[in-house]
């Protein structure tokens, strides 16, 4: 079993709509948690970062988080055609520590 | 604001040569990473440098070797360059000291062997 699981979709949302990616985890040790978003060919970008429980906002997405159950997720308000992309979950344990990555969900946002 | 910066953006080799890929972080920023993603795979830890001194180790192979200098850019060595060495690698900068471990990604290198 995979550290870090995700539902690799696609997940296809009309424009406009909120778009659901959920992330679980299995190190208990796990201390951040972001979202990344990676275009084909690109690097991975930065969308949001999460230490604590509970939800942190910015803009159009929010991410929450719940130690607990081991469960990040990511919701993307009034999705956009240019948030089509892959989005990867990533952890890591306290410190200078490496991420793990999940193998990402493809989201397609269709106009 | 400035960004990590990769050289090359793109490589070709023909196999069993040898390749250097550089990064420069983000400015003040002591802490590299590298990464390698291939096709339709997330991306997987190599090495790790803190204050130019190695602090994690992961699935890199014996043919590849990296350091960090003294202004804090990072160079990585790939020798007898095989054709599943074809990938993106990313090198990620964070500020160890700021206590929220967020990497920032570079553009990435795209090495082909042939």
């Amino acid at each position: 079993q995979k550290e870090v699981e995700q539902n690799s979709g696609p997940l296809s949302v009309p424009e406009g709509a909120i778009a659901s990616l959920n992330c679980t985890y299995s190190d208990r040790g796990s201390q951040s948690f972001f979202w990344y978003r990676q275009y084909s060919g690109k690097s991975p970008e930065l969308i949001m970062s999460i230490y604590s429980n509970g939800d942190k906002e910015d803009g159009r997405f929010t991410a929450q988080l719940n130690k607990a159950s081991q469960y990040v997720s990511l919701l993307i308000r009034d999705s956009q055609p240019s948030d089509s992309a892959t989005y990867l979950c990533a952890v890591n344990r306290p410190g200078n520590t490496p991420l793990v990555f999940g193998k990402g969900t493809r989201l397609s946002v269709i106009a | 604001a400035a960004g990590v910066i990769q050289s090359p953006r793109h490589l070709i080799k023909e196999k069993r040569e040898t390749a250097t890929l550089k990064c420069y972080p983000i400015p003040r920023h002591d802490t590299v990473y590298w990464y390698q993603q291939g096709p339709g795979q997330d991306p997987q830890f190599l090495i790790s440098f803190y204050e130019k001194m190695q602090s994690d180790k992961g699935s890199i192979p014996d043919r590849f070797s990296a350091q960090q200098f003294s202004d804090y850019h990072s160079e990585l060595n790939m020798s007898s360059l095989e054709l599943g060495d074809s990938a993106l690698y990313f090198c990620a900068s964070s500020l160890g000291a700021s206590g929220t471990d967020t990497q920032y990604f570079g553009p990435g290198t795209r090495l082909t062997v042939l």
